[in-house]
């Protein structure tokens, strides 16, 4: 049969900009958020993550926001770059999951020199 | 420092054969995930292993998925009798030992299952 691929949301930002990635969750009960850079062809990429205790964390050009009244994680990128060109997945997961992570739909992230 | 590797890298099968997809966690990481992400999508969980049990299995498609750990190291998916569904890249992830808070899961380069 036809296969139909998922058309990702696609963020198209300047170099030298900042970037912000949105995601919603789906489980008020999710106590760890973690994001994923994937580039093409290659496996996911641990870039941050923040438990629930929390609702900020910064990284290298990188903070995470986590929202738990609305549900809702950004990934901002500061000064982006065009290596930074990718899709970006959020994911969650709560303790008595085993661990197992719930990902989200993936935004391509596409920079312009 | 060696990451997680996965072996073959990519796999070309003919409906109906078998398959068996191998993953080399980072050492030291008692914890082991497969995932499967199909042509432009996101991350479906199949399976987790803590040791060499896996208490999760829920994320197997159908009973033609198996997968087992030796040594609490190596994993190996198996799916019996391909599909053309089956078509994807399985990707295997590695954490240290989950206790009660979530231990980060880095991932292998996956393998690219094409099922004619």
């Amino acid at each position: 049969g036809e296969s139909v691929g998922l058309h990702l949301p696609t963020l198209s930002v300047q170099e030298g900009d900042n970037s912000i990635i949105n995601c919603a969750y789906s489980n008020s009960a999710s106590d760890y958020f973690i994001w994923y850079k994937q580039e093409s062809g290659k496996g996911p990429q641990f870039i941050i993550d923040i438990r629930s205790n929390m609702d900020k964390r910064q990284g290298q050009r990188v903070t995470v926001l986590l929202n738990k009244t609305v549900k809702h994680l950004s990934l901002q990128i500061a000064a982006t770059q065009p290596g930074d060109s990718a899709v970006y997945f959020c994911a969650e997961s709560y303790y008595n999951q085993g661990g197992k992570l719930i990902f989200g739909q993936g935004t391509e992230l596409s920079v312009k020199p | 420092g060696a990451g997680v590797s996965q072996s073959p890298s990519n796999k070309v099968t003919e409906k109906g054969k078998d398959v068996e997809l191998r993953c080399d966690p980072i050492s030291g990481h008692t914890a082991l995930y497969w995932y499967r992400q199909s042509l432009g999508q996101g991350l479906e969980f199949l399976i987790y292993f803590q040791g060499n049990s896996a208490p999760d299995k829920s994320g197997l498609p159908s009973d033609r998925f198996s997968a087992e750990r030796t040594g609490g190291s190596v994993s190996t998916l198996t799916i019996q009798r391909t599909q053309q569904e089956d078509s994807a890249v399985y990707l295997c992830a590695s954490s240290l030992a989950w206790r009660l808070i979530q231990e980060t899961q880095y991932f292998g380069p996956g393998t690219r299952l094409l099922v004619l």
